[in-house]
């Protein structure tokens, strides 16, 4: 068991390009969530997965955003034509089915130049 | 949005102190959990307190749940400087409709200096 990891780890992009993260669970974990995380706040939540079904998203996730679990492992979050507001720290988190901690990946921290 | 907030939202205190935390949230839950995040670091879940229990011990840390006041407490006992963090309550809303995602609140900075 490795925990949760997120690729990459940091990404610099121009306002306007698109961008993917990935995210791996830990093995087995059935339940994955998304959450956006901006300089002096807590995480805010932006989607959830249990195995490949997207089940959740939030009001936060504009139609720029979309996320996939295709094979309810990884998880992949991708964000269209970038602006700056985007710029934060993405964090990805699992739990198994009857859990209720989550375990946190590194996260991803994107700047939107 | 964000469920609540923590008080203080910067707290500095020499090792060996206590550090007390608190955190008000806004809508019924199913249980309250906290958090702790590093510089850099990821988020790492220290303790969780259901909507039925009032109060909890885990090592060092002690929290206490009042639902009629919709307020939590974090204890953390003779601090270390390894205790420097950002600490962050999450609810899981009990609204039927939740599936388990956290609602964090804005966090309070702890500084513990050896």
């Amino acid at each position: 068991d490795t925990g949760v990891s997120q690729d990459p780890r940091h990404k610099i992009t121009k306002r306007g390009q698109n961008v993917t993260f990935r995210c791996d669970p830990i093995s087995e974990h059935n339940r994955l969530y998304w959450y956006r995380q901006t300089l002096g706040q807590g995480p805010e939540f932006l989607t959830y997965f249990q195995n490949e079904a997207q089940l959740e998203k939030s009001r936060l996730l504009s139609d720029r955003f979309s996320a996939e679990r295709p094979k309810g492992s990884f998880s992949t979050l991708e964000i269209q034509r970038t602006e700056q507001g985007d710029s934060a720290m993405y964090l990805c988190a699992s739990t198994p089915l009857a859990g209720d901690e989550q375990y946190f990946g590194p996260g991803t921290r994107l700047t939107v130049t | 949005s964000q469920q609540g907030e923590e008080d203080p939202q910067a707290l500095s205190i020499q090792e060996g102190e206590n550090a007390t935390m608190n955190c008000s949230y806004k809508t019924s839950i199913n249980n309250l959990q906290w958090y702790r995040q590093n510089s850099g670091r990821g988020l790492v879940h220290l303790i969780l307190i259901r909507s039925n229990e009032r109060e909890k011990h885990s090592g060092r840390l002690r929290v206490t749940l009042d639902t009629s006041k919709k307020s939590s407490s974090l204890l953390i006992t003779a601090s270390r400087a390894a205790d420097t963090a950002s600490y962050f309550c999450a609810t899981v809303p009990n609204n039927g409709g939740s599936q388990g995602n956290l609602i964090f609140g804005k966090g309070t900075k702890l500084s513990v200096k050896p």
